[in-house]
């Protein structure tokens, strides 16, 4: 069992540049949240798809963040422009359940730095 | 909102030594989970509960849910070195679609 896969899982780059950041829940699993984690803020859930469906993106920051889920089996969550304040861990988590309140696996996340 | 709110913060304990981790919730929960995060790791499952007053035991972690579906705790024994982690609780809402509201996670530092 692969688990859920996230790239990269490092990337650093400069303020005003683009990112993508990639996820692949587990297979079967057809609900898939993406989360980013900061000491300040903790974790934050940023969108929630159900059968490739965006349900809930109320946590999303702002315009400069998007996210897709073209097909069950892949997902990116794009920031541009980026700023410093994005800096911060991001996590995808997918559940085989289609309420987001089952148990969520997580995957390893990307840790972002914006300099 | 509602909120989960855990409580310490943070929590040094000797090796050893027993200590509690709370999470409390400003409104009654469907169920809550438990997850842990090791550092540099990313939140694992641990537990969910369930029904009123549910207690759970996981060797020497010991989980409870309140009779009011508001609160739960997670209770370890004897905690040792590999006890080093941050625990999240979670609670499932039982509005919103159902969305699970993570704690700020209590962060447990275990002195050998």
């Amino acid at each position: 069992d692969a688990g859920v896969i996230q790239s990269p899982r490092h990337e650093v780059t400069e303020m005003g540049q683009e990112v993508t950041l990639r996820c692949k829940p587990i297979s079967g699993h057809n609900s898939l949240f993406w989360y980013r984690q900061t000491m300040m803020r903790g974790l934050e859930l940023l969108i929630y798809f159900n059968n490739n469906v965006p349900i809930d993106d109320s946590g999303m920051p702002e315009d400069r963040f998007s996210a897709k889920m073209p097909n069950a089996s892949f997902s990116t969550l794009k920031i541009q422009p980026s700023e410093p304040r994005d800096s911060a861990v991001y996590f995808c988590a997918s559940t085989p359940e289609p309420s987001y309140g089952e148990t969520q696996y997580f995957g390893p996340g990307t840790r972002l730095l914006v300099l | 909102g509602q909120q989960v709110m855990q409580i310490p913060q943070y929590q040094h304990v000797q090796e050893g030594e027993d200590f509690t981790t709370y999470c409390n919730s400003s409104t009654t929960l469907s169920n809550i989970q438990w997850y842990k995060q090791r550092p540099g790791g990313h939140p694992v499952f641990l537990i969910q509960l369930v029904k009123s007053g549910e207690v759970k035991k996981q060797k020497r972690l010991t989980f409870q849910f309140g009779e009011a579906k508001k609160n739960s705790s997670l209770h370890i024994t004897a905690t040792q070195t590999t006890d080093v982690g941050t625990y999240f609780c979670a609670g499932r809402r039982t509005d919103s679609w159902g969305k699970l509201q993570f704690g700020a996670g209590t962060q447990v530092v275990v002195t050998p």
